[in-house]
């Protein structure tokens, strides 16, 4: 595969709920990326991660979005207060040996 | 305004014909340019890219043109095989970042 796994792979969750979803990457990459893919659009980039540190997170939508990898691989993304126009597919992904990103198999999530 | 543009929302070949999608963007200055191949509910697999400093790069059936004059570059699939059928998006990045910009893809259908 390519070496990134995310849980849960659906969550179905109710408008003003809090979600996390999480990424988990194989280990020895210190560069995590997580996207959005709304229906019939590409990914859309939300932040990156080196190591512990977010060193991009110019693509969270607002401030209810937040992400962590506290000890440098696992990441979880946060939404708080949900939203219906937040569903959509979370992905992740690793940064490979070149310039290259491998994804996960992703979350796709639904707020009701 | 979108800088990775694919303009044809679907596709559909004979199998065993050539499969010809394309990419045009706007930024000059990117310089990687990626395809990616999604079935539906997976993650985005990465198929072939390509560096600015080429104009072609090959892999098995998959070949990536790129023409940086005319900002466009395309992905072509000889002979096309049923299970290529999937949505194709280009993604492009600049050096100076790590962020992927993908196009909102292209249907492959390939017909048996």
């Amino acid at each position: 595969g390519a070496g990134v796994s995310q849980t849960p792979s659906n969550k179905v969750t109710e408008k003003g709920k809090y979600v996390e979803l999480r990424c988990d990457p194989i280990s020895g990459h210190t560069a995590l990326y997580w996207y959005r893919q709304s229906l019939g659009q590409g990914p859309e980039f939300l932040i990156y991660f080196q190591g512990t540190g977010a060193a991009d997170d110019s693509g969270l939508p607002n401030d209810r979005f937040f992400a962590v990898r506290p000890e440098g691989s696992v990441s979880t993304l946060k939404i708080q207060r949900t939203e219906r126009g937040d569903s959509a597919m979370y992905l992740c992904a690793r940064h490979g040996v070149t310039d290259t990103q491998y994804f996960g198999p992703g979350t796709r999530l639904t707020v009701l | 305004d979108q800088q990775v543009k694919q303009n044809s929302p679907s596709l559909s070949v004979q199998e065993g014909r050539i499969s010809i999608l394309n990419c045009d963007y706007t930024n000059s200055m990117f310089d990687y340019f990626l395809w990616y191949k999604k079935y539906p509910a997976e993650g985005p697999t990465f198929l072939i890219s390509i560096s600015s400093i080429k104009d072609k790069n090959e892999d098995g059936r998959f070949t990536v043109f790129l023409n940086k004059s005319a900002k466009h570059l395309s992905l072509h699939i000889v002979p096309s095989q049923p299970g290529d059928s999937a949505v194709y998006f280009c993604a492009a990045s600049d050096a100076g970042t790590y962020k992927y910009i993908f196009g909102t893809g292209t249907r492959l259908k390939v017909l048996a």
